[in-house]
């Protein structure tokens, strides 16, 4: 069964670093969205990209946050200048169009900012 | 914020079914009722949905009142790996998910 993928699984960074989280979303979908979740709190919306280009972005994804699909299979999320607050689950999701609107997500990536 | 209500917690002995219920007394027309769950931190897991009938899959059943202000979702012989938060999202097309708190339920051996 198709299912997306993230890695890496887990990122230590210091504050300040450039990090880069990387997800391979199901094959023929079309929609392509970033998560995160705080430890403890909802998971909350970041970023929705179709069609090479955001579509809806959330008020927690400011000018640090960018996406990228750089090629035909890979969606990233980089964080330019990392924040101790940005330790999160980041969770990756895409969506394909044909009957119904499901998201599948991955597993997610578990960010530790020091 | 989340446009459903689910209670906080539920516990179901194993073997049972689970019945878990929601209210989204504002959905609109053009909004299906999904149901998706997380299991310990790991990613959300799309479960069912339905728009006005009630629906039927391999994981539960989804039972949604004809004014459709409200539904049930429905694990029909829980299991210990059914331990999970499980979240009740009203939405249309490729919106993004907007996650409430859920409903965290516990099965009993």
């Amino acid at each position: 069964e198709p299912e997306v993928t993230q890695t890496p699984s887990h990122q230590v960074t210091q504050m300040g670093q450039e990090v880069i989280l990387r997800c391979v979303p199901i094959s023929n979908h079309l929609y392509f969205y970033w998560y995160r979740q705080i430890l403890g709190q909802k998971v909350e919306f970041l970023v929705s990209f179709y069609n090479n280009e955001i579509s809806e972005k959330s008020e927690i994804f400011d000018d640090q946050f960018s996406v990228e699909r750089p090629d035909g299979s890979n969606f990233t999320l980089k964080i330019r200048s990392t924040k101790l607050e940005d330790s999160a689950m980041y969770f990756c999701a895409s969506m394909g169009v044909v009957i119904s609107y499901e998201q599948y997500f991955g597993p997610g990536t578990r960010l530790t900012v020091t | 914020d989340a446009k459903t209500t689910q209670p906080t917690s539920m516990d179901c002995a194993e073997g049972r079914a689970a019945n878990l219920p929601c209210n989204h007394s504002t959905i609109s027309g053009n909004e299906y009722v999904y149901w998706y769950r997380q299991i310990h931190s790991q990613g959300p897991q799309y479960i069912i949905h339905g728009l006005k009938n009630n629906e039927t899959n391999e994981m539960a059943s989804l039972i949604i009142t004809e004014d459709r202000k409200s539904s049930t979702l429905i694990l029909p012989h829980a299991t210990l790996r059914d331990t999970a938060v499980y979240y009740c999202i009203t939405y249309f097309g490729n919106e993004k998910l907007t996650f409430g708190t859920g409903t965290r339920l516990t099965i009993i051996p």
